[in-house]
């Protein structure tokens, strides 16, 4: 089956400019987890949506956004870009089945602010 | 806020050596996920711990979650080449998930 894919791979923006990233989870998965990878940060978690509802979110700003449809597709949102959201979006998918949990990433997307 | 705090930053090994890396939060986590990235590459998973004491193991990988579920650890038994990457660990305390900084290994063949 299909793996998570998110487009754009790459994207350059300006400061000020906003920017839409987008994420197709895997078939039959509803949950959709976004994170940001920066050299200086590491990893860090943006937020996750189950059923179209956000569950969980983590310690950025309120420029970062992001919504899920019915479809199980994720978008997440930044606006006002600064040079600091230059980094990789990752976007993941997980399913719970009894006592297992399962989680996959995609390529992520590049995002580069000038 | 809850801080976790992986080690060692660096390993390298000769292949057939074993690696363990260490994770350590400042609080109790309600679980915790282990992750492996090669180079250029995405995060891929390895496993989620949630009982206190667990142990888990994938092949030459053996995954533990401590008693007071503050940290972990992943040991993998006679490397390989293949194994090589950065591992991280992200604890999840009342849904504020925080991941280590990593631990990047090579291994000399």
């Amino acid at each position: 089956k299909a793996g998570v894919t998110q487009t754009p791979r790459y994207l350059i923006k300006t400061r000020g400019q906003q920017v839409t990233l987008s994420c197709s989870p895997i078939s039959g998965h509803r949950s959709v987890s976004w994170y940001q990878q920066t050299p200086g940060q590491g990893l860090q978690f943006l937020f996750e949506y189950f059923s179209e509802t956000q569950r969980n979110k983590g310690n950025f700003p309120g420029r970062f956004s992001g919504r899920q449809f019915s479809n199980s597709r994720s978008e997440m949102n930044v606006s006002t870009l600064e040079l600091g959201d230059s980094a990789l979006y990752l976007c993941a998918s997980s399913l719970v089945r009894g006592d297992s949990y399962e989680q996959y990433f995609g390529p992520g997307t590049r995002l580069t602010v000038t | 806020g809850q801080q976790v705090m992986q080690i060692p930053q660096y390993q390298h090994v000769q292949e057939g050596e074993d690696f363990t890396t260490y994770c350590n939060s400042s609080t109790t986590l309600s679980n915790i996920q282990w992750y492996k990235q090669r180079p250029g590459g995405h995060p891929v998973f390895l496993i989620q711990l949630v009982k206190s004491g667990e142990v888990k193991k994938q092949k030459r990988l053996t995954f533990q979650f401590g008693e007071a579920k503050k940290n972990s650890s992943l040991h993998i038994t006679a490397t390989q080449t293949t194994d090589v990457g950065t591992y991280f660990c992200a604890g999840n305390n009342n849904n504020d998930m925080r991941f280590g900084a990593g631990t990047r290994l090579t291994v000399k063949p």
